[in-house]
């Protein structure tokens, strides 16, 4: 079974970095035809792209955030990472990681909500 | 950037009736390749993550029950729902990705009337 979970901090203070890690399972995170992404949910709001990745390395990020945002990989751990820098209240919100590929976004993590409180 | 719009933001509907939502996009989503168009819809509800319905605008997911049906071409698109059933209620967006950024329209709310 395919499966995405994410990790990471859920408290962050004013100023710092976010960090949070989504973990593939079933399958290997090397697989070319598909993109590893990042996509968050504000309390009571819709859905943003944050950006993503391929195995390879290469990256794309979402223009109203691209100073702070990095996406990275690890296909030896099967994980993919997300690190956003000086955050605000603005950045409370759930952040799910997900599956690109010709078929959309097909598999999804859970979710983990993040805060960004002092 | 592509703009993603939905409409309408809510909507209520009677069981077994049909819902009907729609999604427009700034640009045409069209891959003149394949003459497949890169948009998709997702269900989301109460604290969950989203469930991809619909890709390339009329592909059923596996396992989505038929009576989710997307249609439409190049930048105008529709989710359509026959018969409304009570674990229909949700929150449904459409999604570009045809270019980065991907972007989701705002969402629409389904209720029961």
């Amino acid at each position: 079974q395919l499966q995405l979970q994410e990790s990471g901090s859920r408290l962050v203070r004013p100023s710092q970095t976010l960090s949070l890690t989504c973990t593939f399972s079933g399958d290997s995170i090397s697989g070319s035809h598909y993109s590893w992404s990042w996509i968050r949910q504000p309390p009571g709001k819709g859905l943003e792209w944050l950006g993503n990745i391929h195995f390879s390395g290469t990256a794309d990020y979402n223009p109203s955030l691209t100073s702070r945002v990095t996406i990275s990989v690890d296909t030896s751990k099967n994980q993919f990472s997300l690190s956003l820098s000086s955050v605000t209240a603005g950045d409370t919100a759930t952040y799910f990681c997900a599956r690109g590929g010709e078929a959309a976004y097909s598999i999804w993590g859970q979710g983990t909500m993040v805060t960004v409180t002092s | 950037d592509i703009v993603v719009t939905q409409s309408p933001d809510s909507l209520a509907v009677s069981l077994g009736e049909r819902a009907t939502i729609t999604c427009k996009s700034s640009q045409s989503l069209l891959y003149s390749s394949n003459k497949r168009d890169y948009l998709a819809w997702y269900q989301q509800k109460p604290g969950q993550a989203p469930k991809l319905l619909i890709y390339w605008a009329s592909t059923r997911e596996f396992g989505v029950p038929d009576r989710f049906g997307g249609a439409g071409t190049g930048t105008e698109f529709t989710l359509t729902i026959s018969s409304l059933q009570a674990e229909d209620v949700a929150v449904y967006y459409c999604q570009q990705y045809y270019s980065t950024p991907y972007s989701f329209g705002q969402g629409t709310k389904l209720e029961i009337k």
